[in-house]
């Protein structure tokens, strides 16, 4: 069965340019969460969604990020425009339900230069 | 707010010995605990949760933890480690969304 699918892997990118990160979630999982890791700040929650509705978008940093998911099998978060402070390792995780496991993607590093 | 701290940065251990990583939570009713486990450049994967019964449970790859609620302690054990157990270990809380302690990175000496 295929896992959470996250694209692209690596980006790098000029300060000031917009950056799209993709996530596929497992099929028949209704949960979607957006993760940022640093080494500074650890793993912080961005948002999440239940079936495809944002439910928590608390801990996005700042205007300059967006999530949108339009459908149960497809997400993105968009920086724009993107800063050094960017860099990151940003997660997407699925889950079926709750209290429940969550199922990580192998993540998206993002550098800023 | 629900949290956990994770008061250990870096462990080593011998492969072959026991292994136990600290956990605390911070919640006044029963929570839900989970540990996760990070190998480099992959997302996290469950090791094991606790949500209620019995307060020993056993997860994959051989891992165990028990909650403890006079201590506010959730503690990840392995009996003997494997040189690949060497990872990034990652208490975590909560209902929906969890909230991730710092980690403990694992290292494991020959």
């Amino acid at each position: 069965d295929a896992g959470v699918i996250q694209s692209p892997r690596h980006e790098v990118t000029e300060m000031g340019q917009e950056v799209t990160l993709r996530c596929k979630p497992i099929s028949g999982h209704n949960s979607l969460f957006w993760y940022r890791q640093t080494m500074m700040r650890g793993l912080e929650l961005l948002i999440y969604f239940n079936n495809n509705v944002p439910i928590d978008d608390s801990g996005m940093p700042e205007d300059r990020f967006s999530a949108k998911m339009p459908n149960a099998s497809f997400s993105t978060l968009k920086i724009q425009p993107s800063e050094p402070r960017d860099s990151a390792v940003y997660f997407c995780a699925s889950s079926q339900q709750a209290p429940g496991e969550l199922f990580f993607g192998e993540g998206s590093r993002l550098t800023v230069l | 707010a629900q949290s956990v701290t994770q008061p250990d940065i870096h462990i080593t251990v011998s492969e072959g010995a026991s292994l136990e990583l600290r956990c605390n939570y911070s919640y006044g009713a029963t929570p839900y605990l989970f540990w996760y486990v990070q190998s480099p450049g992959q997302g996290l994967q469950l090791l094991l949760k606790y949500f209620s019964g019995d307060t020993l449970v056993q997860g994959i790859k051989g891992f165990e933890a028990e909650f403890k609620r006079s201590q506010s302690s959730f503690n990840l054990r392995k009996p003997s480690v494997h040189w690949s157990d060497a990872a990034e270990y990652f208490c975590a809380t909560g209902f929906q969304k969890l909230v991730f302690g710092t980690g403990t990175r694992l290292l494991v000496s020959p």
